[in-house]
């Protein structure tokens, strides 16, 4: 079983838009959690953190599910510019090491 | 600040040569590391450094290796390089090892294709 799972997608939505992401993760002890953007060719950047009582930057929302093991991106009125892949970072069993899910792709069309 | 530098930007090699990929960062992060970026699979670390002295592996360490003689500088090397090493690498550094410190921060990534 994969570290971190997601949903590839693509997610093709139009422009204002709400849209959600989901990920999951094998490792019931992991407490680090973000959510990275990447353009395409480009590097990851960090888009946000995780807590465990959810956060919220603008018009972004992410939040924690332990009991089963899953965290979200919620991204409302959604932006041409927001067409991206969002990378979903675990913690893994070493607390060195951080697992990548294989990223959502969207699509956010006029 | 340069933030995380890589070089080269792109390379190619053919079979069984070797090479060492640059990495180096001026946020006097303690914690750095390499990624190798496959379509498809996300990004899947290969090895990692706490510290000046100290690296380990990650989940695909084999056909490279590290050294961290200064807390600036993480270089990657391919010993014999096979066409399976064909992608992106991304080199990544943080400042420490918990809750809001591990934000890591990229490198643009070298693009490498074996043939």
């Amino acid at each position: 079983r994969k570290e971190v799972e997601q949903d590839p997608g693509p997610f093709n939505v139009p422009e204002g838009a709400t849209v959600a992401f989901n990920c999951t993760y094998s490792n019931s002890a992991s407490q680090s959690f973000f959510w990275y953007r990447q353009d395409c060719r480009k590097e990851p950047k960090l888009l946000m953190s995780v807590y465990s009582s959810g956060n919220e930057d603008g018009r972004f929302t992410a939040q924690l599910n332990r009991a089963s093991q899953y965290i979200s991106l919620l991204i409302r009125d959604s932006k041409l510019s927001d067409s991206a892949t969002y990378l979903c970072v675990v913690e893994g069993y070493n607390f060195n090491k951080f697992y990548f899910g294989s990223g959502t792709k969207l699509n956010v069309k006029p | 600040n340069a933030g995380v530098t890589q070089t080269p930007k792109f390379q190619v090699l053919k079979t069984g040569q070797s090479m060492t990929l640059q990495c180096a960062q001026d946020m006097n992060h303690e914690y750095m590391s390499w990624y190798r970026q496959d379509p498809g699979m996300g990004l899947r670390l290969i090895h990692y450094s706490v510290g000046a002295g100290i690296t380990d592996q990650g989940e695909v360490p084999n056909g490279y290796n590290v050294s961290r003689s200064t807390t600036e500088d993480f270089p990657l090397r391919l010993l014999s390089a096979a066409p399976s090493q064909t992608s992106v690498y991304f080199c990544a550094s943080s400042y420490g090892l918990a809750g809001p410190s591990y934000e890591q921060y990229f490198g643009p990534g070298t693009r490498l294709t074996v043939t």
